[in-house]
Order: structure tokens, then sequence, then C-alpha cells
């Protein structure tokens, strides 16, 4: 089955740029949706296909797609970015949605 | 605006059955699939399964198949999520959510389960 991976966290100051990578076989070919939770919260859907921002979500949140990895970029990091991010896709072959294993940013 | 509202935390024993409620407003309730997702404590995000509130047809996750149930009642508005034979592990907070396009847009606000003896 299909498998994502990312890296369980991500550190960085206050005002610089966070990179989060989702990595998979072949995903550049393949929409990839990213989530935020944080403490307490319900998830909070911030791109979707690949680099699309639902209304509402700050244009620091970008996100790009390509050969193995999906990124999702944060610019000018705050405080209140701090939380879980969740790479997720569509398996066709199976009709089931995949979630990557999600990474933790803190910001320092 | 879209709303999922989920019903209350519940307190299980093992071997018992829960059932959860999603009631959604602000859309075509009948237009859109409806996915179930779990998180439990020190996990990341499970998804579970989803439905088509048209057609009732569902879609599980292999490990969830056979143990959980999900339905609509389209008169109100409304998804279940049922599940049986709770064991610890399944100590999680539940979502609802909507889906757009084979991705969740908005989520319910979650709903606790502890299973405890």
């Amino acid at each position: 089955s299909y498998v994502l991976t990312q890296p369980p966290s991500v550190s960085v100051s206050p005002g610089k740029t966070a990179t989060i990578s989702c990595q998979g076989n072949n995903i550049g070919g393949i929409s990839v949706h990213w989530h935020q939770q944080k403490p307490g919260q319900a998830p909070v859907l911030v791109i979707f296909n690949d680099r699309d921002r639902p209304s509402g979500i700050p244009e620091r949140f970008s996100g790009s797609n390509s050969g193995s990895t999906a990124t999702l970029t944060i610019s000018s990091v705050e405080a209140g970015d701090e939380a879980d991010y969740f790479c997720q896709v569509w398996d066709f072959t199976s009709d089931h949605i995949l979630f990557g294993g999600g990474t933790k940013l803190t910001v320092l | 605006q879209v709303q999922l509202v989920q019903s209350g935390a519940e307190v299980m024993h093992p071997g018992a059955s829960v059932e959860v409620s999603c009631k959604a407003s602000g859309y075509h309730f009948s237009a859109f699939h409806v996915h179930w997702v779990r998180r439990a404590p020190g996990q990341g995000l499970e998804w579970m399964g989803w439905i088509n509130p048209v057609s009732g047809v569902t879609t599980f996750a292999q490990k969830f198949q056979g143990r959980v149930a999900v339905t609509t009642d389209t008169s109100i508005n409304t998804a279940y999520l049922h599940v049986n034979g709770l064991t610890s592990d399944d100590t999680a907070v539940y979502y609802c959510a909507k889906d757009r396009n084979n991705f969740p847009d908005f989520w319910g606000q979650g709903t606790l389960v502890t299973v405890s003896s």
C-alpha cells in the first residue's frame, strides 16, 4: 500500500521560513493536501491540490509537489503556527484516504 | 457557513459499542461524502472510512472493516459512526469531516471516546 513519510519534527525561529516535506512514490503525479492541527483543536485544511489555499488561510502558507516530494512552506513563521501538520492523498486504487505520520512544528 | 457539530464525549467499557453523531449545516449534505478520522493519544490522524450520504455506500480502511459502521440520515443532515467491540486501543478523538474532492475540507469539533474498565 502507498506510504507517506514526513519528518517527525521541524523547528524554526519566529520570522523565518519552515519547510515540511512529505515523501511518497511518484507523489508528484497525484494531488496532495495539508491539514494543520493545533493542540486541543480540530484539524484545519491549509493547502489543497498541492498549492491552493482555502479562504481565510494566510498567503504565508504555500505548497509544492514534484517527483517524490511534496512540500508545505510557511514563511514569516509566527508563534501561532505551532501545530502538527499532516499531508494527505487519495489512493485511487483502493478508494482510501491516506495521511502522512505528521510533523510537529515548533516555533523556538 | 459550513458547520459539523458532533455529539459529546463518551466513556465506555471494553467490549461495548459506541455511536458518535455528526450534524451538518451550511451546505447541501447529500452532495458530499462524509469522512470519519480518529486521533489516538500520541498518534497521528488515522482515516477510518467514508460514506456517500445518498447511496449509503461506504468504504473503510482495512483495519476497521467488520467492526465499524457508518450511516446517514439525510432528513436531518446527520452522519453516524458506530464502533463495536471497543478496546483500550480505540481511545481517541473521533472526527467527522465533509469531503470536497477526495479530501476533507471542513472538520467537526471532535468527540473524545475513552475506553476504560
